[in-house]
């Protein structure tokens, strides 16, 4: 199906695990982005990638590591997972200077 | 830095009537793009409209208009004839077209259309 997916949609883990989400756009978009979303904040920008092998940060990306080796996928991998970072995770794709399309989102919690 | 500013937490309207939901934003790019997203309840994030800082227009969508006011940095929604189910979360964003192309968000406004 065409679209952007993330993976799993729910996931619950505990203080020091390694844990990835995973992100899979079929548009081959050049940009993809991801953020997390906690009450009061609105969306803050975590990394995002302009194509395959190119990553930058952003506004909160402490604790979070990204890569991109094939244009479709984005994973996210929190190294060791804290209780701060339990929150819902979207990932997100667009073409350049467009308007981005969001994944159905993952909600993290770390116990 | 790029920055945007949506300073209505909440919002309260009486169903049909039209609502504004503001939008400031502050950068020092000349070319960027202006977006405004829904979010429900169920969580999706909906894209509403685009406005480019070079569009002399300011965009429209069915019930959705931006007012955009370029000197004043500011892109605010215009959601005409509010409905039910036009309550929800909406979170003006920011791209510039000139640099890095990463979008920015606002902390949203919840919107509660009342019967």
């Amino acid at each position: 199906d065409a679209g952007i997916t993330q993976s799993p949609r729910y996931k619950i883990t505990e203080t020091g695990r390694q844990v990835t989400l995973m992100c899979h756009q079929t548009w081959s978009h050049s940009y993809m982005f991801w953020y997390r979303q906690d009450l009061g904040h609105g969306l803050r920008l975590i990394y995002y990638s302009a194509a395959a092998d190119i990553t930058d940060k952003g506004e909160v990306p402490d604790g979070y590591v990204v890569s991109r080796s094939k244009t479709e996928n984005f994973p996210l991998t929190l190294e060791s997972a804290t209780r701060s970072q339990t929150s819902v995770y979207f990932c997100a794709s667009n073409r350049k200077n467009t308007e981005a399309f969001f994944g159905q989102g993952t909600r993290l919690t770390v116990v | 830095a790029q920055k945007i500013t949506q300073t209505q937490p909440g919002m309260f309207v009486q169903e049909k009537e039209a609502v504004t939901l503001d939008c400031t934003y502050d950068t020092s790019d000349q070319s960027y793009g202006l977006f405004w997203y829904k979010q429900p309840s169920s969580g999706e994030m909906i894209f509403l409209i685009y406005q480019g800082s070079y569009d002399e227009q300011n965009a429209t969508e069915g019930r959705y208009s931006l007012n955009f006011q370029k000197a004043r940095k500011s892109a605010n929604l215009v959601i005409s004839a509010s409905q039910l189910g036009d309550s929800a979360m909406y979170f003006c964003a920011m791209s510039p077209w000139d640099r890095d192309d990463k979008i920015i968000f606002g902390k949203g406004t919840r919107l509660h259309i009342l019967p």
